[in-house]
Parts: structure tokens; C-alpha cells; sequence
């Protein structure tokens, strides 16, 4: 099956700095990435995704770049806030057998001022 | 429009109990899942559903079963709890697993 893994476990960067998460996968017929935000106490809730037959996108503050042929993705927060803190969750998707969605291990962002 | 709820948020069982936890979902999404949280772990996938009246075993089906009796609805169960399910478990559900996978809020299980 699909195995996710993702770097650093904790990450702790200065108010206005730029954070990235990386992310590898297995599966080369996943299709579908996904990273998802979690505060504390809360549910995991979807900021950006990407999908296989684009490179990168982006969405304010927040963006993602994917390289199939190293199967790798990666997280990019630029001028990072203190609400920025929070656990991200990457995640892989290939289409079929329930569309299942297998996680990374997650990334403790913290934000300093 | 509630999205994805559980039921209940918090539990404490004896080893050895039974619980069923809820899933309700108001948004007509065929697939539903259910996941548990560890630290360190990230989210692993315990069973999901791709419509009314099918289940299919995920990652770490073991000592756990589910039921999907109404489209609306994904039942997990515990029939005899162990310490080694003390977790959060997360329901989430999405449409034909295409796209956002949507959570409910969680439930905190202590199994002693």
C-alpha cells in the first residue's frame, strides 16, 4: 500500500519567516495531495491541495509544488503568523479502492513572535 | 448544514467493555471513514464505507467493526475495548472520495 512520509516533526520558525514541509510517497499512482491544518483540540480541516497533472499552486500565504518524478511535495507558509501554529498533515490519494487518503505523521509548526 | 458530527466526544471505558461510536453526516456523501489519531502516528485508517450497506477493512481494522445500515450514517464499534485503543478517533466523509475530506470533531477514547 501507499506509505507517506513527512519531515520535520517540529518545526519552529520566527513571526514573518517562510515555513516549508516536505513530504514523500510511494505509490506512483497517486493522483491526489492533500494538506490538512489541525489545532489543537480540533479537527483536521483541508488548506490547499494539488493534483498530479499540475506543479504548483497556491492560495495566498499558503502554497504546494509537487514532483512526480521524484514522488515529493511540499508545503510552503511565507510570512508566517502566530495562528499558523498548528500540526499539518500531508496526505496521498490514488483512485480506486475506496479512494482512501494515506497520511503523513505530521508537523508541529510553531510560530514565534 | 452540521457537516460531519460524532457521538459522543469523550469516553472512559474498563478493558474488556463494549462502545459504539456515531458518525452522522448531512452532506449526501457516498464514502465515510474512520480513522484514529496517535501521536506521532499521524491519522490511520481503520475502516471505511463507499455507500449503504458495504464496509471494507483499512490499515488497522483489528479489534474494531463498523456498520453503514443508512447512507447518512457510519457506526464504529468496540467489542471488547483494550488499553491499546485509547486514541481519537475521527470520522470523515467525502464525496465518491473525490476531493476534501470532510472531519467531524473527534471523540477522545480512554480505555483503562
Amino acid at each position: 500500500g501507499e506509505n507517506v512520509e513527512q519531515h520535520p516533526s517540529t518545526l519552529s520558525v520566527q513571526e514573518g519567516d517562510s515555513a516549508v514541509i516536505k513530504c514523500t510517497y510511494s505509490d506512483s499512482a497517486s493522483n491526489y495531495f492533500p494538506w490538512y491544518k489541525q489545532e489543537l483540540g480540533k479537527r483536521p480541516q483541508l488548506i490547499i491541495d494539488i493534483r498530479s497533472n499540475v506543479g504548483e499552486k497556491k492560495d495566498q500565504r499558503i502554497a504546494v509544488t509537487l514532483n512526480k518524478t521524484a514522488k515529493h511535495f511540499s508545503l510552503h507558509i511565507t510570512e508566517t503568523q502566530p495562528e499558523d501554529s498548528a500540526v499539518y498533515f500531508c496526505a496521498a490519494r490514488k483512485a480506486g479502492g475506496g479512494n482512501k487518503l494515506t497520511f503523513g505523521t505530521g508537523t508541529q509548526l510553531k510560530v514565534e513572535l | 448544514n452540521a457537516g460531519v458530527t460524532q457521538t459522543p466526544k469523550f469516553r472512559v471505558l474498563k478493558t474488556g467493555q463494549s462502545m459504539t461510536l456515531l458518525c452522522a453526516q448531512d452532506m449526501n456523501h457516498e464514502y465515510m471513514y474512520w480513522y484514529r489519531q496517535d501521536p506521532g502516528m499521524g491519522l490511520r485508517l481503520i475502516h471505511y464505507s463507499v455507500g449503504e450497506g458495504t464496509t471494507a477493512k483499512g490499515e488497522v481494522p483489528d479489534g474494531y467493526n463498523v456498520s453503514r445500515l443508512k447512507k447518512q450514517n457510519f457506526l464504529l464499534g468496540l467489542e471488547s475495548a483494550a488499553p491499546s485503543q485509547t486514541s481519537v478517533y475521527f470520522c470523515a466523509s467525502s464525496y465518491l472520495g473525490l476531493g476534501e475530506a470532510f472531519f467531524g470533531q473527534g471523540t477522545r477514547l480512554t480505555v483503562v
